[in-house]
This record gives C-alpha cells, sequence and structure tokens, in this order.
C-alpha cells in the first residue's frame, strides 16, 4: 500500500486560508469517505481535526475544514493563525482492510 | 478524560524481541478498536496494527506480518504489540490510537523502540 500524497511543505500569512491535498486512489481516499486529518505540533502526538471526510471533533475549531472530490481530499485552514504551524498527515481506510497515511505538509505561518 | 499510556520500548539488537504496552482510561475499553501507529525519526506516520474490540480479529501492515502481534487484555484495559525479528526499519516512536468513527480519536504519547 503506497503512502497517499501530500505536498511537503504550504505556507500562508496570518489571517490567509491554506489548503492542503492529499491524493490516493480508487482503492482508499476515492473508495471510501474514511479520510480523516491529524495535525502534529514537534514533539508532540498526533492530534484528530477532521474525521469522515469533513468532520470536526468536538474542540476542533471551525476554522478547520476537509472536503473529498475522486481521488482526492483536502484540508483548508481559514484565518491562519500562528498555533496552526505544525505538521498534518491525511490517513484513508483502504480495500486491503488496512490505513494508510499521507507523508506529511509543514505548514509555516509566515 | 480519555489517556492512553506506552510503555516497554527501549533499544533492542537486530533480530531481537520487545513488547509494548498500552495502559488505557477514560473510556469504555471493551467496545473500542485499537490500534499502533508507529512514526520513524523525522518521518511521517505508519499504521502498524490493530485488533476488534473482542480480540477476535487483528489486521497488520504488510511490513510487520508474521512478526508482529497484537493483542488486548479488556479486564486490565490493555493493549500490547509483541515484535519479533526486529530490524533497523522498525525503529520509530510507537503511539497506541484509539479507534473511532473510522480514525485515529485519541493517541497515547508514544515509546520509543530503537532497533541497532
Amino acid at each position: 500500500q503506497s503512502a497517499l500524497t501530500q505536498p511537503a511543505s504550504v505556507s500562508g500569512s496570518p489571517g490567509q486560508s491554506i489548503t492542503i491535498s492529499c491524493t490516493g486512489t480508487s482503492s482508499d481516499v476515492g473508495g471510501y469517505n474514511y479520510v480523516s486529518w491529524y495535525q502534529q505540533h514537534p514533539r508532540k502526538a498526533p492530534k484528530l481535526i477532521i474525521y469522515e471526510v469533513s468532520d470536526r471533533p468536538s474542540g476542533i475549531s471551525n476554522r478547520f475544514s476537509g472536503s473529498k472530490s475522486g481521488n482526492t481530499a483536502s484540508l483548508t485552514i481559514s484565518g491562519l493563525q500562528a498555533e496552526d504551524e505544525a505538521d498534518y498527515y491525511c490517513c484513508s481506510y483502504t480495500s486491503s482492510i488496512s490505513w494508510v497515511f499521507g507523508g506529511g505538509t509543514k505548514l509555516t505561518v509566515l | 478524560e480519555v489517556q492512553l499510556v506506552e510503555s516497554g520500548g527501549g533499544l533492542v539488537q537486530p533480530g531481537g524481541s520487545l513488547r509494548l504496552s498500552c495502559a488505557a482510561s477514560g473510556f469504555t475499553f471493551s467496545t473500542s478498536w485499537l490500534n499502533w501507529v508507529r512514526q520513524a525519526p523525522g518521518k511521517g506516520l505508519e499504521w502498524v496494527a490493530n485488533i476488534k474490540p473482542d480480540g477476535s480479529d487483528e489486521y497488520y501492515v504488510d511490513s510487520v506480518r508474521g512478526r508482529f502481534t497484537i493483542s488486548r487484555d479488556n479486564a486490565k484495559n490493555s493493549l500490547y504489540l509483541q515484535m519479533n525479528s526486529l530490524r533497523a526499519e522498525d525503529t520509530a516512536v510507537y503511539y497506541c490510537a484509539r479507534g473511532d468513527r473510522w480514525s485515529f480519536s485519541y493517541w497515547g504519547q508514544g515509546t520509543l523502540v530503537t532497533v541497532s
């Protein structure tokens, strides 16, 4: 199972919006609405921010939103804040009864 | 409050074995899917294995199948990962994570395994 494809890095200024893409195949992202997104700050455990493509867990800011079209999922962060600077990972359930993550995207808030 | 606390990591020689544990609290352990996810130093996340709530089924990533065994003790609210025939490429921080709504809803702080 190959890792999902994410851009290595993205950046934006405070207040702006950014979008991180996550591309898979019809056997994972395209085949199931089971895409989730995780935020990881340095030396910390990952934190769930989006599940089932577009749902937010309790306590997660509505500045975070998710979507999917075909084999590509996207995470959008609006109103960028300094605390959003972190690594972001997408993840999808697969037809192999397994889970596959993206390679991760480093978000820099300028 | 959900808590997952991993232990058992350390330095092991190639070909050796190690058993990781994860102590859980703050949720109904016996009805939850549980997972191990690892992260090699400076690298991304990789799902390793998961286990059904009643322990009746287990699933593994291809690279560890046949070498690693996931298990659980619902009476002790504990998750385990028995790792045999360890390789240098198994070096990583290992996280236990609760499976919920087709995602990994809570994570422990991780335990470092170094194979060298």
